[in-house]
This record gives C-alpha cells, structure tokens and sequence, in this order.
C-alpha cells in the first residue's frame, strides 16, 4: 500500500476555503484516494473518494494530477464544525488485502 | 435500526483478564475491521475479515483474538488484558474491502 505524507496540523478562519495536500509517490495503477473525516470521540467518515482530475460532493471536492502524485482536498467556506482530523489513504478499491492503513493524519482547527 | 454498533461503549478491567468487544453490523458487508486509536499512532488494523469464517492480520494483532462465525458479528478479544492494551477500538465495516468504510462509535478500553 502506498505511503501517504499530509501536513500534521493546519489552522483557518470560518468562511475560509481549506485545501488539505497528500503526497503519495508510490501510488499504484489500480489505487484510488480516499478522504476520512474523524471528529473527537467518534469514528471516522468516509468522505470522498477519486482517482483522477476532479471529483465534488455535498461536502468536499478532491483534485488530483494527470501524475497522480498528490491530491488535495477542498473544503469550501469551512465553519466551526469542521474542525476534525483529516485523513488521507491510498488503496486498491478491491480486495487486494482488503484493508486500509490510516496515517497520523491532519488536525484542521477552525477559529471564529 | 440500521448501521453498525459496538459494545460496551466503556469498559474497565483489570490486568491478565479476558475481555470481549462486540461489534455487529446490519448491512451485511463482507468486510469487517478492528482499529484502535492511540494518542500519536493514529488508527492501527488489528485484525479485518473479508467474509465469514476468513480472518486475517493486521498492523498490531498480538495479543488479540478474532472470530467470525456470522457475517453481523466480528467479536473481538483480548485474551489477557494488559495495560498496553488501553485504547479506543474502532469497528468498521465495508461491502468492498477499501471503499466507503463505516465505522462505529468505539469501546473506550481502560485496563488497570
């Protein structure tokens, strides 16, 4: 599975537009990227998930590179109750192992 | 009602005692998972199932025992509890193995 790098933490205002970069060098041909959501003293949620150019939903959009590389999450005019960690994981969409790996993650904060 | 749901949401027991999670879902998704979270490992894989009666290892799984008798229910144990073993576990489940995991609330595990 590839290695994913995100920054630890990061900081915005609400209202603000917050953009989350992953690096994922390694990635394979049949790996997708996926976004989680995880909120103190609660499981993760699942977010959004791509694999290539651009994919937007209700809550988030994700860009990603013709490289693959990277990707980056977007969150659109965040407020108070997007402060969370964000994860970041890259993996087969199918059983190949069948399983994620989670990394240490980013801690968005949101200040009035 | 539907979803997936851990129990007991908080456990206290002592050292060298055996403890089980419970962990039932109603979707029946093929894949299930055990996490646990710890301040600066993030989420760790325990053990995952990709169907009834088909368990497998993941990142951290000594010291803990899994079963998988009915596709609802992926009971986790920890055979004699330590105090390493304190953590928030995290069970989720997903109908394809690495997209849209749902996870459940979490067991607060303090071992004494």
């Amino acid at each position: 599975l590839a290695k994913t790098t995100q920054p630890i933490s990061m900081d915005s205002y609400e209202g603000q537009e917050v953009n989350i970069t992953c690096s994922h060098n390694n990635i394979a041909t049949n790996d997708y990227i996926t976004w989680y959501q995880q909120f103190p003293s609660q499981g993760p949620r699942f977010i959004i998930q791509g694999y290539k150019t651009k994919v937007t939903n209700e809550v988030a959009s994700l860009f990603i590179p013709a490289d693959r590389k990277s990707s980056t999450l977007s969150l659109p005019r965040v407020s108070l109750s997007d402060t969370a960690v964000y994860y970041c994981l890259v993996g087969p969409i199918y059983n190949q192992g069948g399983k994620l790996i989670f990394g240490q993650g980013t801690e968005l904060s949101v200040k009035p | 009602d539907a979803g997936i749901t851990q129990s007991p949401r908080y456990k206290i027991t002592e050292t060298g005692r055996q403890v089980t999670l419970m962990c039932h879902q109603t979707w029946s998704h093929s894949y299930m998972f055990w996490y646990r979270q710890d301040l600066g490992h993030g989420l760790r894989l325990i053990y995952y199932s990709a169907a009834a009666d088909i368990t497998d290892k993941g990142e951290v799984p000594d010291g803990y025992v899994v079963s998988r008798s009915k596709t609802e229910n992926f009971p986790l144990t920890l055979e004699s509890a330590t105090r390493s073993q304190t953590s928030v576990y995290f069970c989720a489940s997903s109908e394809s193995g690495t997209y849209g995991y749902t996870f459940g609330s979490g067991t607060r595990l303090t071992v004494v």
